[in-house]
């Protein structure tokens, strides 16, 4: 069965950066393209991009340039998200999900906690 | 705020019927297919209704998706306890993203 498994919490201080895994197994890693979504504390969804599990090449949704770049290392069948400069607006529940069509996410991560505080 | 509107909160009580409303635009619910998400608490969303009206294997037929111009309903019949969650509408927009409705907190009385 197809499983995603996110790295643990994260508590990091403005400024620095962070890194968070997603590890699939249970299907071909490459046959489902990866997103990635937040959740702020207590509100809703926000689509941040996706990643070419083929051939890595990655799009970021508005609002997440710059800052937020994805990668893969397919020999480990692992997606990584990396945060750098963060603020506290960046405090919010990360989730890994694999989609086959844009928009319908199949199967999503536990989610990883990231804690910008100083 | 969000592109796709939904209502903040709906309640129901066991057996009822409830439906969630996800209002958008041309560029996206006019133009594209609807999705909807399953947020149990203290858990990653769910897929529950793909292109408006499918349900993913497993997903009880209690529920149902619907889409009509630029407008998306949820309905969830034969309420349950376990269907307290929190619900999400998304869809494509021709902005090149995907957008997500607010969200919809359902309470089972």
């Amino acid at each position: 069965q197809v499983q995603l498994v996110q790295s643990g919490s994260e508590l990091k201080k403005p400024g620095a950066s962070v890194k968070v895994s997603c590890k699939a197994s249970g299907y071909t890693f490459t046959s489902y393209a990866m997103n990635w979504v937040r959740q702020a504390p207590g509100q809703g969804l926000e689509w941040m991009g996706w990643i070419n599990t083929n051939t890595g090449n990655p799009t970021y949704a508005q609002g997440f340039t710059g800052r937020f770049v994805f990668s893969l290392d397919t020999s480990v069948s692992t997606a990584y998200l990396q945060i750098s400069s963060l603020k506290a607006e960046d405090t919010a529940v990360y989730y890994c999900a694999v989609s086959r069509i844009l928009v319908k996410f199949d199967y999503w991560g536990q989610g990883t906690l990231v804690t910008v505080s100083s | 705020q969000s592109v796709l509107t939904q209502p903040p909160s709906a309640s129901g009580t066991p057996g009822q019927r409830v439906t969630i409303s996800c209002s958008g635009s041309s560029s996206n619910i006019g133009s594209n297919t609807v999705n909807w998400y399953q947020q149990l608490p203290g858990t990653a969303p769910k897929l529950l209704i793909y292109s408006n009206n499918q349900r993913p294997s497993g997903v009880p037929d209690r529920f149902s998706g619907s889409k009509s111009g630029t407008s998306a309903s949820l309905a969830i019949s034969g309420l349950q306890s376990e269907d307290e969650a929190d619900y999400y509408c998304a869809a494509w927009d021709d902005s090149l993203d995907v957008v997500f409705g607010g969200g919809t907190k359902l309470t089972v009385l």
